[in-house]
């Protein structure tokens, strides 16, 4: 079965760090781009970040680009997120999603990981 | 504020068709594909429409989506009580250098 699984979510201060990790199974984890989505409580969908088969190209969103890096390991089929300087406004569910052709479509979505912040 | 503009909400009733809208710019929908997302109630969303019309396997032939120069539409036809969802637009922006949502549609089967 195809499956991505967050973990590393929780509460945190602002100015605060946390990482996030999802591990994949299922799939070839290191032919798909990937990418982190994330969903402020009783709001929409907002693309976070992602990054290619080897790493080598990566993308982020003007409010996180300089805080947030988007890395992978291949041996461990696992993707990772590491959020620095953490904002009331980062609050929200962060899904790991499987790119579909290639960075323009995202087709498996884990079940997501809350990240909240606040003093 | 986001890039692609849908409506807040649509409505119908069981066996009704609906539609949703979904608008950008030559950036955007005007140059890359449109996907649909279907999100239900407390789950993650799922890819409903890929490639501006084509469907994945399992999704019904109810859904349909177009595009049209920088504008797209998902199509809901045969109208069901489990259709009841948020429904999101989105597509590569070449300017950002990012993938761009729209606000998303609450659907509401009546």
């Amino acid at each position: 079965e195809v499956q991505l699984v967050e973990s590393g979510g929780g509460l945190v201060q602002p100015g605060g760090s946390l990482r996030l990790s999802c591990a994949a199974s299922g799939f070839t984890f290191d032919i798909y781009w990937m990418s982190w989505v994330r969903q402020a409580p009783g709001k929409g969908l907002e693309w976070v970040a992602n990054i290619n088969q080897d790493g080598s190209e990566k993308y982020y969103v003007d409010s996180v680009r300089g805080r947030f890096t988007i890395s992978r390991d291949t041996a461990k089929n696992s993707l990772y997120l590491q959020m620095n300087s953490l904002r009331a406004e980062d609050t929200a569910v962060y899904y790991c999603v499987r790119g579909f052709d290639a960075k323009y479509g995202f087709d498996i979505w884990g079940q997501g990981t809350m990240v909240t912040v606040s003093s | 504020q986001s890039v692609l503009t849908q409506p807040p909400s649509a409505s119908g009733t069981p066996g009704q068709r609906v539609t949703i809208s979904c608008s950008g710019s030559s950036s955007n929908t005007g140059n890359n594909y449109v996907f649909w997302y279907q999100q239900l109630p407390g789950t993650a969303p799922k890819l409903l429409m890929y490639r501006n019309n084509q469907r994945p396997s399992g999704v019904p032939d109810r859904f349909s989506a177009s595009k049209s120069g920088t504008s797209a539409s998902l199509a809901i036809s045969g109208l069901r009580s489990e259709d009841e969802a948020d429904y999101y637009c989105a597509a590569w922006d070449d300017s950002l250098s990012g993938a761009v949502f729209g606000g998303g549609t609450q659907l509401t089967v009546l």
